[in-house]
């Protein structure tokens, strides 16, 4: 069954204290994978797309990276706007997108 | 519009009442998604359409859920006899047809309680 697992569920983290989050998955044949942000009461906001093992992506205190199995978020020196849930998806052969369940990131100040 | 919007923002509907939500994707955005978001979760596949053509909807949890897309652009998720597991935050999402450079544009959702 295709599917797609991020980790850690939540994550709280002090104010300018790097970390990295995983999101693995096992899809019959992939796209592309993407991910998002999520702030309360919103929706799902574009970060990144990558599309084959070894690429990377950076955005501000952001770099994804891809592998064939697995991608991480690296969040460096983060700050407490960085607090959000962060979603991992990937898009199959038949264009179908399946999610992550996220992770809840909170950067304490 | 310059983003998708989703109207109502939110819905309360008695169980049994039939409702329907509706998405404008950005003009000229082929492909369309609906997706369903419960609380703490990740958003759940519903349904996708490339232009007025429902390609996929296997996600669909039961036949009481229903969308279409008559003329390619405006989308309507209907539900009928709404039940209570039916309460959570309905997401429509759309995109260029292949333009996965820059992800999908989503809306802010239709969060709809079901008492």
């Amino acid at each position: 069954e295709d599917q797609v697992t991020q980790s850690p569920e939540a994550l709280r983290l002090q104010e300018g204290e790097s970390s990295s989050l995983n999101c693995s998955y096992t899809v019959s044949g992939l796209r592309g994978l993407f991910w998002y942000r999520q702030d309360p009461g919103k929706g799902p906001e574009f970060l990144f797309t990558l599309y084959s093992a070894g690429e990377e992506k950076e955005k501000e205190r952001l770099k994804a990276t891809l592998t064939k199995k697995e991608s991480f978020l690296h969040i460096t020196a983060p700050k407490p706007e960085d607090s959000a849930t962060y979603l991992c998806a990937v898009q199959q052969v038949d264009d179908k997108i399946i999610f992550g369940k996220g992770t809840r990131l909170h950067i304490l100040p | 519009g310059a983003g998708v919007s989703q109207s109502p923002r939110y819905k309360v509907a008695k169980r049994g009442q039939d409702v329907a939500l509706r998405c404008d994707p950005i003009s000229g955005h082929v492909s369309l998604f609906w997706y369903q978001q419960a609380l703490g979760q990740g958003p759940e596949f519903l349904t996708y359409f490339q232009n007025e053509a429902q390609l996929d909807k296997s996600g669909l949890p039961s036949d009481r859920f229903f969308a279409e897309r008559p003329e390619g652009s405006v989308s309507t998720l209907k539900i009928q006899r709404t039940q209570q597991e039916d309460s959570a935050v309905y997401l429509c999402a759309s995109s260029l047809a292949g333009n996965r450079a820059h992800g999908y544009t989503f809306g802010s959702g239709t969060r709809l309680t079901v008492v």
